[in-house]
């Protein structure tokens, strides 16, 4: 199994632009989850789906995050515009029914 | 809602030292309880687990016991090596969600 892909790998970007962060899930896995982390603030759940549906994104900081999965091997976390205070790595993870998360390798994002 | 009180890190050791992280939580109904290790660069990965008390989750050579009278799940390991230099997050899950959630880390930095 390849495990949970995420890509870009490193994302470097300017202030006001989109940023689209991409997650393919582990095949199988029914739930799949974003987090972002940082020094300051250590690891925060952003939102998480069950079946491709949206369950809980109280953890999505503001309207500017948004998230979406349209279908089960795919999804997108969208900042549009970006800001310096949204540097973090990205991660996105999966599981079958709540179980052991798998995490993917991540996402560096730096918005200058 | 759950929470996790992790040692603050970093946490230094000569290599064969003798490791303890300190882990407490509190939560909700009957909880299980994780230790996940996130090696630089990489998502998290669980270590090892427990789901009901007085069980010992092990791997590696790192074990933890489910203490549900003193809510605390400490991790150890006999003798470190300079390839454990990683930092570790402890997690708690219960409720209807099992989400976990997630401590904020204790990095170990193993010297030869």
């Amino acid at each position: 199994d390849a495990g949970v892909i995420q890509s870009p790998r490193h994302e470097v970007t300017e202030m006001g632009q989109e940023v689209t962060l991409r997650c393919k899930p582990i095949s199988g896995h029914d739930y799949l989850f974003w987090y972002r982390q940082t020094m300051m603030r250590g690891l925060e759940l952003l939102i998480y789906f069950n079946n491709n549906v949206p369950i809980d994104d109280s953890g999505m900081p503001e309207d500017r995050f948004s998230a979406k999965m349209p279908n089960a091997s795919f999804s997108t976390l969208k900042i549009q515009p970006s800001e310096p205070r949204d540097s973090a790595v990205y991660f996105c993870a999966s599981c079958h029914r709540v179980s052991t998360q798998y995490f993917g390798p991540g996402t560096r994002l730096t918005v200058l | 809602g759950n929470s996790v009180t992790q040692m603050e890190g970093p946490v230094t050791l000569s290599e064969e030292a003798f490791l303890t992280i300190n882990c407490t939580y509190t939560a909700t109904g009957y909880p299980s309880l994780f230790w996940y290790v996130q090696y630089p660069g990489e998502g998290l990965q669980l270590l090892l687990k427990a789901t009901k008390a007085d069980d010992k989750g092990s791997n590696k050579g790192f074990e933890a016991t489910y203490r549900k009278e003193t809510t605390s799940f400490h991790l150890e390991k006999g003798s470190v090596q300079v390839s454990d230099s990683a930092v570790y997050f402890c997690a708690v899950s219960s409720g209807g969600s099992y989400i976990p959630t997630f401590g904020r880390g204790t990095s170990l930095i193993v010297h030869p």
